[in-house]
């Protein structure tokens, strides 16, 4: 079963813009994490904020945690070709096994030169 | 360090043949994972394991089996292909913690078709 559901499905911009990507949630979560994945690829972990925290921040990326309304979204700044990517928001909660992690469905970033 | 390897990347098999995927991880991690990835549906959980020698269901393990006899290695079987199967799988391993608490890491996929 899908917990998190990214919004938009696809997003496309120029080169230099900035980029938002939306997650949302159905249950009480630990802590939530956002992927890359490259076409072909596997995926590769961009950050993670716990339940506790409101935002974090990595490089030109910028990560919001609403719990209240159970969303996080994802801004990537200045953003480049090589960001072009699908990015998927993923939820750890103590509900589930050990371990695991619940992936959405994915945003499907493309940026234009 | 090669961190977490795939093998086949690819892979066609006729329906009722079986195969097995080899996934291989060198960061000593206790937990590996197995998802598959269809269009549209992001990854979904097949099978995981929290140390060598278990292994537990996850999101949706009917049609696989698999076994974790060495830290570094996860397989992944199938012992009679169909269709449905077909898609991209994707081996993770992390180090413990409750609650998916810690980053995976992925290995390359391997897209298996079942004709």
């Amino acid at each position: 079963s899908q917990q998190g559901e990214e919004d938009p499905q696809a997003l496309s911009i120029q080169e230099g813009e900035n980029a938002t990507m939306n997650c949302s949630y159905k249950t009480s979560i630990n802590n939530l994490q956002w992927y890359r994945q490259n076409s072909g690829r596997g995926l590769v972990h961009l950050i993670l904020i716990r339940s506790n925290e409101r935002e974090k921040h990595s490089g030109r990326l910028r990560v919001t945690l609403d719990t209240s309304k159970k969303s996080s979204s994802l801004l990537i700044t200045a953003s480049r070709a090589a960001d072009t990517a699908s990015y998927f928001c993923a939820t750890g909660s103590y509900g589930g096994s050990q371990g695991n992690l619940i992936f959405g469905k994915g945003t499907k970033l493309s940026v234009k030169p | 360090n090669a961190g977490v390897t795939q093998t086949p990347k690819f892979r066609v098999l006729k329906t009722g043949q079986s195969m097995t995927l080899l996934c291989a991880q060198d960061m000593n991690h206790e937990y590996m994972y197995w998802y598959r990835q269809d269009p549209g549906m992001g990854l979904r959980l097949i099978h995981y394991s929290v140390g060598e020698g278990t292994t537990a269901k996850g999101e949706v393990p009917d049609g696989y089996n698999v076994s974790r006899l060495k830290k570094q290695n996860f397989l992944l079987g199938l012992e009679s292909a169909a269709p449905s199967q077909t898609s991209v799988y994707f081996c993770a391993s992390s180090v413990p913690g409750l609650a998916g608490y810690n980053e995976q890491f992925f290995g390359p996929g391997t897209r298996l078709t079942v004709l």
